[in-house]
């Protein structure tokens, strides 16, 4: 149990077009997803924390604009890479936590890379 | 603030020998910690916790962890390392009643053979 995906695992884009990821819980509701980005040999770095039904809470530096996060149910959240470019090429990772727990179940990841 | 230290970058063990990845922490009232596995290009793994209760946590795939209060600790341990086990380690702490992770830098763990 407890199985998150994501969706593209990696993704090549023009610079300047938008790209989503989508983050889903299997089989279990995700009260909570968050949703981070990792550098190359580098830690995690919290990105937001998404809600169901409620605005994302982004994390101090990160563009608000350019990172769109909607958490429309308690198994789908998106994050919508906006005008990308080549700074923004990385790895991003959601989690999802359960209400019951306070472990945080991660996703396979997605690969970004702008052109 | 909360913080996590993994001082070391990468640790090298031989096969069958004991393994043990530091990790220290820096946050105010009661932490939750946990232990992340990260093998290439995939996502994290859940390895184990502490909450509250016995200081020594037992995880997934044999690993163990024991919280220190006064030293601010939370190494992971293993008795026997595998080569299976060569991968990418995350520290993490929660303050109390916060699922926001801050997660330490990471450790690669060399296995050899």
């Amino acid at each position: 149990g407890a199985v998150v995906s994501q969706h593209p695992s990696w993704v090549i884009c023009k610079s300047g077009t938008s790209v989503k990821i989508e983050c889903r819980s299997l089989d279990f509701q995700a009260t909570t997803m968050f949703w981070y980005r990792q550098f190359p040999k580098q830690s995690l770095m919290l990105m937001a924390t998404s809600n169901e039904g409620s605005k994302a809470t982004y994390e101090q530096g990160v563009e608000k604009d350019k990172f769109l996060i909607n958490h429309a149910s308690l198994t789908l959240s998106t994050l919508t890479v906006t005008s990308a470019h080549p700074e923004d090429s990385s790895f991003y990772i959601c989690s999802a936590g359960r209400e019951s727990g306070l472990e945080q179940f991660f996703g396979p990841g997605t690969r970004l890379t702008v052109l | 603030a909360q913080s996590v230290a993994q001082p070391e970058d990468q640790v090298n063990v031989a096969e069958g020998n004991p393994l043990t990845v530091k990790c220290t922490y820096s946050v105010s009232g009661n932490p939750y910690l946990f232990w992340y596995v990260q093998y290439p290009n995939r996502g994290l793994q859940f390895l184990l916790k502490y909450i509250t209760g016995d200081n020594l946590v037992k995880g997934s795939y044999g690993f163990e962890a024991e919280f220190n209060k006064s030293q601010t600790s939370f190494h992971l341990k293993k008795p026997s390392a595998l080569v299976s086990d060569s991968a990418l380690y995350f520290c993490a702490v929660s303050p109390y009643g916060n699922n926001r992770l801050a997660f330490g830098k990471g450790n690669q763990v060399v296995v050899i053979p």
